[in-house]
């Protein structure tokens, strides 16, 4: 099975700061990287797909970048909304692995 | 508006059994790939399995591989989990999740989840 591993696990951050968290993959799978957003209580939201292609409705802030094994989510200027736990998710192939997850909270 | 709803969650002794169904609405289930992902309390996502659009393709998890069957009803608008020789490890939030496309694909809607416990 592909492994999946962010880093950091969590960081504390403030509204306004430039963020990204990282996604490594242990074999490539090309573009096939999705991040999602999750908050306490709630179902994951999927925020960006193939890599770098935000979906619909998501805001402009939200970027992915990368392929193959190393990927990047990077929130641009933080807002009290985003305050949450991300992860990343390849679907190159079966099992459709899961990072261990990264939480932004408020410094 | 696309919906999914779990049922048939709750309490189960370890060795024993449970089936997860999931309804679907707003959207033909026949054209799209279908997930489980489940969440211990507390804990990250993992995948759990997933069937494409005509069955032809299933995966599963490792970890539940050998014990859980997942499988499609699209006359229905239905996907299932059955859920064998239940484990304390198994104790999660279990959402339904409709993948984009019909077969290898990222998910785009997720129900609210199902609460399967296992303990004596």
């Amino acid at each position: 099975a592909i492994r999946m591993t962010q880093s950091p696990s969590s960081f504390s951050a403030s509204t306004g700061d430039r963020v990204t968290i990282t996604c490594r993959a242990s074999q490539g799978i090309s573009s096939y990287l999705a991040w999602y957003q999750q908050k306490p209580g709630k179902a994951p939201k999927l925020l960006i797909y193939a890599a770098s292609t935000l979906q619909s409705g998501v805001p402009s802030r939200f970027s992915g970048s990368g392929s193959g094994t190393d990927f990047t989510l990077t929130i641009s200027c933080l807002q009290s909304e985003d305050f949450a736990t991300y992860y990343c998710q390849q679907y190159q192939s079966f099992p459709h692995t899961f990072g261990q997850g990264t939480k932004v909270d408020i410094k | 508006e696309v919906q999914l709803v779990e049922s048939g969650g709750g309490l189960v002794q370890p060795g024993r059994s449970l089936r997860l169904s999931c309804a679907a609405s707003g959207f033909t289930l026949y054209d799209y790939a279908m997930h489980w992902v489940r969440q211990a309390p507390g804990k990250g996502l993992e995948w759990v399995s997933g069937i494409s659009w005509n069955s032809g393709n299933i995966g599963y998890a490792d970890s539940v591989k050998g014990r859980f069957t997942i499988s499609r009803d699209n006359a229905k608008n239905s996907l299932y989990l059955q859920m064998n020789s239940l484990r304390a490890e198994d104790t999660a939030l279990y959402y339904c999740v409709k993948g984009r496309l019909t077969g290898t694909t990222y998910f785009d809607y997720w129900g609210q989840g199902s609460l399967v416990t296992v303990s004596s």
